[in-house]
Order: structure tokens, then sequence, then C-alpha cells
């Protein structure tokens, strides 16, 4: 039963360089977002999809780009990275809108920008 | 601006006393929830409630949601080691596709 998969764990970047952080479910769930999470703010809606070919901005998606081409995979690309995107990245799902149902996270993404 | 502010932000207490926490939000929610993070971990979720003051009882922690629904309270009663953790509240406004995540309160119980 492995529910949300994110993939890497920790990763370190150079101001600049790009990356992908993976996100796959197993749990046939149409909604999928990603968080970032820094110290103080909670967790921060960064973009959703309500199903695959459906992408929509959440809170703060400057310098974060999105693509649902299935229903199992949600990655998240920093197309050119700043040390303000240094945090912690989590991938959350839900069988539906959140309103009433419960939403499954991922162990997160450790990254660090220099 | 967080839509959703916490209080307090940190909270360190002894083992078997009782702590309030609160969420509370200028804007009405269709539904609220509340999480609990561990170090390393994703936030697992609690409890929901959608109907303004609705009580929800979960062992000896208690979930209020405000009369207004732009507001919620989380009761623990003699606190556990086990309690110690990162509690989030979390609403829906309108369309559940956007979830608003709290600040956080960081819970340490000393045995």
């Amino acid at each position: 039963n492995a529910g949300v998969t994110q993939t890497p764990k920790f990763q370190v970047l150079k101001t600049g360089q790009s990356m992908t952080l993976q996100c796959a479910q197993d749990m046939n769930h149409e909604y999928m977002s990603w968080y970032r999470q820094d110290p103080g703010m909670g967790l921060r809606l960064i973009h959703y999809s309500v199903g695959a070919g459906i992408t929509d901005q959440g809170e703060v998606p400057n310098g974060y780009n999105v693509s649902r081409s299935t229903t199992e995979d949600f990655p998240l690309r920093l197309l050119s990275a700043a040390p303000s995107q240094t945090s912690v990245y989590f991938c959350a799902t839900a069988g539906t809108g959140w309103g009433d149902t419960e939403a499954f996270f991922g162990q997160g993404t450790r990254l660090t920008v220099v | 601006t967080q839509l959703l502010e916490q209080s307090p932000q940190f909270l360190s207490i002894q083992e078997g006393e009782n702590l309030t926490v609160y969420c509370n939000s200028s804007s009405v929610f269709s539904s609220l929830q509340w999480y609990r993070q561990e170090p390393g971990e994703g936030p697992v979720l609690l409890v929901t409630v959608v109907t303004g003051g609705e009580v929800k009882k979960l062992k000896r922690l208690t979930f209020q949601f405000g009369d207004a629904r732009k507001d919620s309270s989380l009761h623990i009663t003699a606190a556990q080691p086990g309690d110690t953790g990162l509690y989030l509240c979390a609403g829906d406004t309108d369309t559940g596709n956007q979830f608003y995540f709290g600040t956080g309160t960081s819970l340490t119980v000393i045995p």
C-alpha cells in the first residue's frame, strides 16, 4: 500500500538550476495538490489538479509549473531555482474536493537552494 | 497574510495538563479540518467539521466549529507525550478545490 509517494526525499540545488519533484499515487484519487511548508507559515498551496488534464494555481504559484497527464502522477517543476524556494514540499491527494473527504500526504521533499 | 491564523504558535506543557489551540479567520469556511504532523512526515487528518456550532470528540480531543464558521478550536484533555506534534487547521472556502492551512501550533508535552 504505497499511497502517496514523493521523490526525492532530499535535494540540494544551485541557484538557477531546474528540477522536477515527483508525486505518484495509487489510490485513484482525482484531486492532487502541491504545498510548500515554511516555519511559522503552515502549508501554502502552490498548484492543484481536479483531474487528468486539468490544473490550476494556488496561493503561491510563481516559479513553479505542473502538469497532469495521468491520474496517478502530478510532477512539480522548478523552472529556475531561487534561495526563496528552499522549503519542504508536500504532495497531497483526495478523492474529490477536500470539503468532506480525507486528504493524504506524501512524506515530503526537503529542498535547499544555495 | 495567512487566511487562517492559529494561536498559540508554540505550546509546552506538562503531562496531564489541558490545553486549547485556536484557529481564526475573517473568512467563512464550508468545512474545516484539523491535522497533526510529526517530524519528517506529512500531516494526518484528525477530524472534519462542516456545520456551524458543531462539536466533535475524538477520545481526549474535542473540536469545535464556530457558529459563524469562521473559527475553530481544538481542546486536549490530560495531555500525553504522544500528543506532541504540529497541529494544523485547514479550511475550504467555497469550491472545495483550494484548501488553506493555518500557521500551525507546535505542541510539546513533557513527561
